[in-house]
């Protein structure tokens, strides 16, 4: 089975300052894909990051880069330059990978992040 | 813009009635998967449909059931609902030959059960 443990229930950040939102994961699986996405109060989940398990450099898309120390068995989502768009809930998720297997995602319970003016 | 959509997106239901969620899913994919989403909590995964079939379970009773139609959208049913049945309900889709490809949310159908 897989779990996902994010810590850090809510999250302050002044405006174009950096954060760091905690993510950890568990499972015996060799082969797997990690998520963010972020949830704004409309309920949608926008997907922002994927790193997989044999990704040898850490994802980078725009102002979010995953930061994968797979000994660890961490992937922390750090966001530069915050804007205040960037407010919302922000949701680490995995998936086993491999043939056969549903596509299923494992979150964990998520970061509010509120990015201050 | 996901091109995912969900109706209706709120409703109230009391306990022992039927509910039926319904999604259309971005143009292409074949694969919608269906969530749980407890008021403050992470999505949960219910089921999920490829080609009309479905391949992959989570953690809920039978009363949870659904469907894919030859156009790729689904429903989720739910039968005598609980109150603990409240929720926010996420569809998602996704090509099912794109093994780590992201999946495309909508923005849910919350579901009130008094």
């Amino acid at each position: 089975a897989q779990k996902i443990t994010q810590t850090q229930p809510g999250m302050f950040v002044q405006e174009k300052e950096a954060v760091t939102l905690d993510c950890t994961y568990d499972t015996s699986d060799p082969s797997y894909g990690l998520f963010w996405y972020k949830q704004p109060s409309s309920g949608e989940m926008i997907f922002l990051i994927y790193q997989g398990s044999y990704d040898q450099q850490n994802a980078t898309e725009g102002r979010y880069s995953l930061n994968f120390q797979k000994a660890r068995k961490s992937a922390n989502l750090v966001i530069s330059a915050s804007q205040l768009g960037d407010s919302a809930m922000y949701f680490c998720a995995m998936r086993v990978l491999g043939s056969g297997s549903a596509r299923q995602l494992t979150f964990g319970s998520g970061t509010q992040l509120t990015v201050l003016p | 813009e996901t091109g995912v959509t969900q109706s209706p997106t709120h409703l109230i239901k009391t306990r022992g009635q039927q509910v039926t969620l319904r999604c259309s899913s971005q143009s292409g994919h074949n694969t919608v998967s269906w969530y749980q989403q407890a008021l403050g909590q992470g999505p949960q995964f219910i089921f999920q449909y490829y080609r009309e079939e479905e391949n992959g379970r989570g953690n809920f009773p039978p009363r949870f059931s659904g469907l894919q139609f030859p156009n790729y959208s689904s429903e989720l049913n739910v039968n005598a609902l609980e109150l603990d049945d409240s929720a926010l309900y996420l569809c998602a889709s996704s090509l099912g030959t794109t093994n780590t490809g992201e999946l495309f949310f909508g923005e849910g159908s919350r579901l009130t059960v008094l």
